[in-house]
């Protein structure tokens, strides 16, 4: 079954500075890879996808992230942080023709003015 | 528009009560999904229905009951409520395997 990686449940970074969000995945076919944000009291929002074709998938809000199948990772990006990011991120994974998605446990991005 | 509603909001009961969670889309999605977020924010899907069919069973206690009498609804109804049963419920819902999940606001169940 599909399984996903985030590790370190709180990230703190500057206004200003880089969001780098890291997430491994395993699957035993090629993925279709998701992150979601978070905010509080409020569903999931998707943020970007990466089902085929180009690796270098733009979200909204100015994130990015690259599928990287070597590495089997798919990290989350965004050059210059600001306030309005604070959340919690969540990366997917699914496969096609199985409707499950599985998350990861969640990174709580805290920006620091 | 709201995509994915879910009520109530909020839902605070007692120990041994039967609940029940009420889901809709307006998206003409074919799937929905019930999915529970601890309180560590893991989120973990518990049942998906296709077409009012249901795919997806994980291993949850059989007090959990969903019912999907069309495919625009997924209702969840919980009986003998329990402590641990406390989290908050999303529904979701999506158009076709691989595409995203559309998210509902979630339903906070507090169980004293």
């Amino acid at each position: 079954a599909q399984s996903v990686t985030q590790l370190g449940s709180h990230v703190s970074v500057s206004e200003g500075a880089l969001v780098l969000l890291r997430c491994n995945y395993s699957s035993s076919v090629p993925p279709y890879l998701f992150w979601y944000v978070q905010y509080p009291n409020q569903g999931l929002q998707l943020l970007l996808k990466y089902t085929t074709g180009a690796t270098l998938v733009k979200g909204i809000n100015g994130f990015e992230a690259e599928f990287k199948k070597s590495e089997t990772s798919f990290h989350l990006t965004k050059p210059s942080a600001h306030m309005s990011d604070a959340a919690e991120y969540f990366c997917a994974v699914s496969e096609e023709g199985n409707n499950r998605l599985a998350f990861g446990k969640g990174n709580q991005v805290v920006v620091i003015p | 528009d709201t995509a994915v509603s879910q009520t109530p909001k909020y839902l605070v009961t007692q120990m041994g009560n039967d609940k029940s969670i009420k889901c809709e889309q307006n998206l003409g999605h074919d799937t929905m999904y019930w999915y529970k977020q601890d309180s560590k924010k893991f989120l973990k899907i518990m049942f998906s229905y296709n077409n009012k069919e249901l795919i997806i069973n994980e291993t949850v206690p059989n007090r959990f009951s969903p019912k999907s009498p069309d495919k625009a609804h997924l209702n969840l109804h919980i009986n003998s409520l329990e402590l641990g049963d406390s989290a908050v419920y999303f529904c979701a819902s999506s158009h076709e395997s691989g595409s995203p999940l559309h998210f509902g606001n979630g339903t906070r169940l507090t169980v004293t």
